[in-house]
């Protein structure tokens, strides 16, 4: 089976504009999830989607939003970036029953 | 105080060598506990899953949970240079968030 993939890999943005990240489940997959990883935070849970509905979140700004359609795949959107919110932003994806995550490669964002 | 603590290294150790990380975590409706790998400017890889308490071995990698004392142990023997990577452990309760550690750097050098 394919991985997790998501697309860009890289993007640098300026502060002010927005953004939009995309994330492909492995096949067959329902659950994905959205991670934020910076140096000092390390990993820090964004939002959890299953059968196109968030199923949980996490303590971030109403800036970070996110969807998922009805292939699974899901993107995550965030508006007016901030410095702060450089970092490289990884989504992984669950099996049905299951616990474990299977991340992608992530999308490394700078802003400028 | 967060929910999970990890030292963050970095570990220095020599080719051969036996490692040991660790994590300890407050919530004890963690049941879920896995290790992860992350090599520089990749995403996380899952090493080990293990349910509840108990030991887990695979290959070189051997996984510790002992809920009493709420601390979680990755073992790797016979260190080899390609193991250096972040090692970040991550829990749950169930089908809830993961709840991951800050991780731990490796580096094993020959």
């Amino acid at each position: 089976k394919a991985g997790v993939t998501q697309t860009p890999r890289y993007l640098i943005k300026t502060r002010g504009q927005q953004v939009t990240l995309s994330c492909s489940p492995i096949s067959g997959h329902r659950s994905v999830s959205w991670y934020q990883q910076t140096p000092g935070q390390g990993l820090q849970f964004l939002f959890e989607y299953f059968s196109e509905t968030q199923r949980n979140k996490g303590n971030f700004p109403g800036r970070f939003s996110g969807r998922q359609f009805s292939n699974s795949r899901s993107e995550m959107n965030v508006s007016t970036l901030e410095l702060g919110d450089s970092a490289l932003y990884l989504c992984a994806s669950t099996g049905d029953g299951g616990e474990t995550q299977y991340f992608g490669p992530g999308t490394r964002l700078l802003v400028l | 105080q967060k929910e999970v603590e990890q030292d963050p290294g970095p570990l220095s150790v020599p080719e051969g060598a036996i490692v040991s990380l660790n994590c300890t975590y407050s919530n004890s409706a963690f049941q879920y506990f896995m290790w992860y790998r992350q090599y520089s400017r990749k995403g996380p890889e899952l090493l080990m899953y293990t349910y509840s308490s108990g030991n887990k071995e695979d290959g070189r990698f051997t996984a510790q949970v002992d809920k009493s004392s709420k601390y979680i142990s990755l073992f790797i023997r016979d260190s080899q240079p390609s193991d250096s990577a972040t090692y970040l452990c991550a829990m749950t309760k169930n089908t809830d968030k993961l709840i991951f550690g800050t991780g731990t750097r490796l580096q094993v050098f020959p």
